[in-house]
């Protein structure tokens, strides 16, 4: 069965700080992984997908098939950040998102 | 563009009242999801409509719950009876395709409190 963990509920960190938010999940198949956030008073947006290897607001991300990982990664955190980070895999068969319980950044001055 | 549009934004109901959730999707959208967050879990895929037809409903919980896309463009989730278990965020995602690389883009949500 396809699971997302994400084993942190909160992240705490202090401006220009580096951020790991970590991401790990089971799939039996091909996995297409993505980082979703939601900041405060806002709707769920896509932050990042891993077939794009790109670099978004400063974030990156890398899937590890070995360590069937994909944490999310910021060198140098800002206030703005803080938010609520969803970690989630796409079901290649049926097109649904699988999400994790996400985790809440916040970032202090 | 506007984008994917909930209504209502907070719905409150008691025990064994019904409830009608509605998503209107990006426009072009053939692909529309609702998913759910009941307190303090992930959230979790409830079904997938492709234009009128459910191409996934392996997530509803029950049949309490029923889903509509007539027309292939607006959807409502009707819950009958509400049970306390219900209450959480519904929300709604809509895509262009389901293929590989396409982003599900998601409404705000409605807020669900069962009394």
């Amino acid at each position: 069965a396809q699971r997302v963990t994400q084993p942190e509920k909160l992240l705490s960190v202090f401006k220009g700080a580096p951020v790991e938010l970590k991401c790990n999940y089971s799939y039996s198949g091909s996995p297409e992984l993505f980082w979703y956030v939601q900041y405060s008073r806002q709707r769920l947006q896509l932050l990042l997908r891993h077939i794009s290897r790109e670099s978004i607001k400063g974030f990156t991300a890398d899937l590890n098939k070995g360590e069937t990982s994909f944490h999310l990664k910021k060198p140098f955190a800002q206030e703005e950040d803080s938010a609520m980070y969803y970690c989630a895999l796409r079901d290649t068969g049926f097109q649904k998102l699988v999400f994790g319980t996400g985790t809440r950044l916040l970032v202090s001055p | 563009e506007a984008g994917v549009t909930q209504f209502p934004s907070h719905s409150v109901i008691e025990k064994g009242q019904t409830v009608t959730l509605r998503c209107d999707p990006i426009s072009g959208h053939d692909n529309l999801y609702w998913y759910r967050r009941v307190m303090g879990k992930e959230i979790k895929f409830l079904l997938h409509f492709v234009k009128e037809s459910k191409q996934d409903e392996s997530g509803m919980p029950n049949n309490r719950f029923l889903a509509e896309r007539t027309g292939g463009t607006y959807s409502t989730l009707k819950v009958q009876p509400a049970e306390l278990e219900d209450s959480g965020v519904y929300f709604c995602a809509s895509s262009q395709s389901s293929g590989r690389g396409y982003e599900q883009y998601f409404g705000p949500g409605t807020r669900l409190t069962v009394t």
